[in-house]
């Protein structure tokens, strides 16, 4: 069936880099964008911005330039998250979500289990 | 960027009776809003889209109405694994928002 399977939890100190993995299985990699999306402790979700899996060029929202970094490896139907310099407010869960267009509307359909990010000294 | 808010922030209810949760966007996003299930320690699990269109393998007694600005996701007769978090998202404008979400607990 169609799937994202994330990479496990992380513990980093601040100043530290983390790479999340995004492993899709169940449906061709590259017709689907990938989302990416925060979500810290108690509070709603917060997107990140999408990759284009067939082109490779990622869109950051605002709030998320600079230290967040898009990838992909379509050899493995993979995408990463890469965020470097971590302080403490990155602490979260972050989700990958296959984002579905259809009929002119536009969503997230698939989501990983999420990958909690913890930023401590 | 679009404001989404949701209310009531929770809401309590028997099983087997009907939950209405609302969610208004701070500018029109047509019909382009998205309801999530959130249970805790799991991912959100997309129920509609297009502001009514049930997603795959989601039960009848979930139904979404509204555009514009006002929207409404309706669970007609809770059952014991409804009670969960539930999130709007719009996708009309990017950046994509959430609301905070709505808790559905029992009553």
């Amino acid at each position: 069936q169609e799937q994202l399977v994330q990479s496990g939890s992380e513990l980093k100190k601040p100043g530290a880099s983390v790479k999340v993995s995004c492993k899709a299985s169940g449906y061709p990699f590259t017709s689907f964008a990938m989302n990416w999306v925060r979500q810290a402790p108690g509070q709603g979700p917060e997107w990140m911005g999408w990759i284009n899996t067939n082109l490779g060029n990622p869109t950051y929202a605002q709030g998320f330039t600079g230290r967040f970094v898009f990838s992909l490896d379509t050899s493995v139907s993979t995408a990463y998250l890469q965020i470097s310099d971590l302080k403490a407010e990155d602490t979260a869960v972050y989700f990958c979500g296959r984002g579905r267009a259809a009929g002119g509307y536009y969503y997230m359909d698939v989501w990983g289990k999420g990958t909690t990010v913890t930023v401590s000294s | 960027e679009i404001v989404m808010t949701q209310s009531p922030a929770t809401l309590t209810v028997s099983p087997g009776e009907r939950a209405t949760l609302s969610c208004r966007a701070s500018q029109s996003v047509s019909s382009n809003l998205a309801w999530y299930q959130q249970k805790p320690g799991q991912a959100p699990r997309l129920l509609i889209y297009g502001a009514s269109t049930r997603a795959t393998g989601i039960p009848a007694r979930f139904s979404g109405s509204g555009s514009g600005t006002e929207f409404t996701l309706t669970i007609s007769s809770l059952q014991s694994e409804d009670f969960a978090v539930y999130l709007c998202q719009q996708h009309n404008n990017w950046p994509l928002t959430f609301g905070g979400g709505t808790k559905v607990e029992i009553e």
